[in-house]
């Protein structure tokens, strides 16, 4: 397994435009995350998966954002009628949390989906 | 509410001399400390991270990281930087896991 792979890198859209950005976690991994990071800043949060179910999501993702995992591997992020505050890193990370070993691994970072909204 | 500072955008150090770079939280409960560090072009890479235990926390690459409750920080630090470990490192408390909270990031600088 060579980690988290997410698909574009980059890329490049009209305001107003619909992308659609996709994270492959690392297989075994159960738990999936999206951040999203500005120049010169953090990552922020921004959801999160337990197998397909998403448990929680920031107040920064707006209703024009839409995250899915139906079959508890991949994960995609939609970003309906994009605006330009939305350009930004998209970072996608995946850990493995096992409730009755207490296990929870670190989370792996993907090199993430650059988005330019022009 | 969970929160991260790291007081210093850039840290500069010549190379074989020690390191720190300063973080400092502020969370409810018992804190899930992290650093990462991001290279040009690549991903966050995990470094070391304080779930409970030993204050001092050893990492990758010869990194560690030393917890202190009483000041609520989380320093990062290394005996003898290298060139190769300029990069720009980030400090995060997470809850439930790995829904972190990040800090603005420490440019660290090392110079032959």
């Amino acid at each position: 397994d060579t980690g988290v792979s997410q698909d574009p890198r980059h890329k490049i859209t009209k305001r107003g435009q619909n992308v659609t950005f996709r994270c492959d976690p690392i297989s075994e991994h159960n738990r999936l995350y999206w951040y999203r990071q500005t120049l010169g800043q953090g990552p922020e949060f921004l959801t999160y998966f337990q197998n397909e179910a998403q448990l929680e999501k920031s107040r920064l993702l707006s209703d024009r954002f839409s995250a899915e995992r139906p079959k508890g591997s991949f994960s995609t992020l939609e970003i309906q009628r994009t605006e330009q505050g939305d350009s930004a890193m998209y970072l996608c990370a995946s850990s493995l949390a096992m409730w009755r070993t207490g296990l929870n691994t670190e989370a792996f970072f993907g090199q993430g989906t650059r988005l330019t909204v022009v | 509410a969970q929160s991260v500072a790291q007081p210093e955008d850039q840290v500069n150090v010549a190379e074989g001399n020690p390191l720190t770079v300063k973080c400092t939280y502020s969370v409810s409960g018992n804190p899930y400390l992290f650093w990462y560090v991001q290279y040009p072009n690549r991903g966050l890479q995990f470094l070391l991270k304080y779930i409970t235990g030993d204050n001092l926390v050893k990492g990758s690459y010869g990194f560690e990281a030393e917890f202190n409750k009483s000041q609520t920080s989380f320093h990062l630090k290394k005996p003898s930087a290298l060139v190769s470990d300029s990069a720009l490192y980030f400090c995060a408390v997470g809850r439930r896991g790995n829904m972190l909270t990040f800090g603005g990031g420490t440019r660290l600088m090392v110079k032959p």
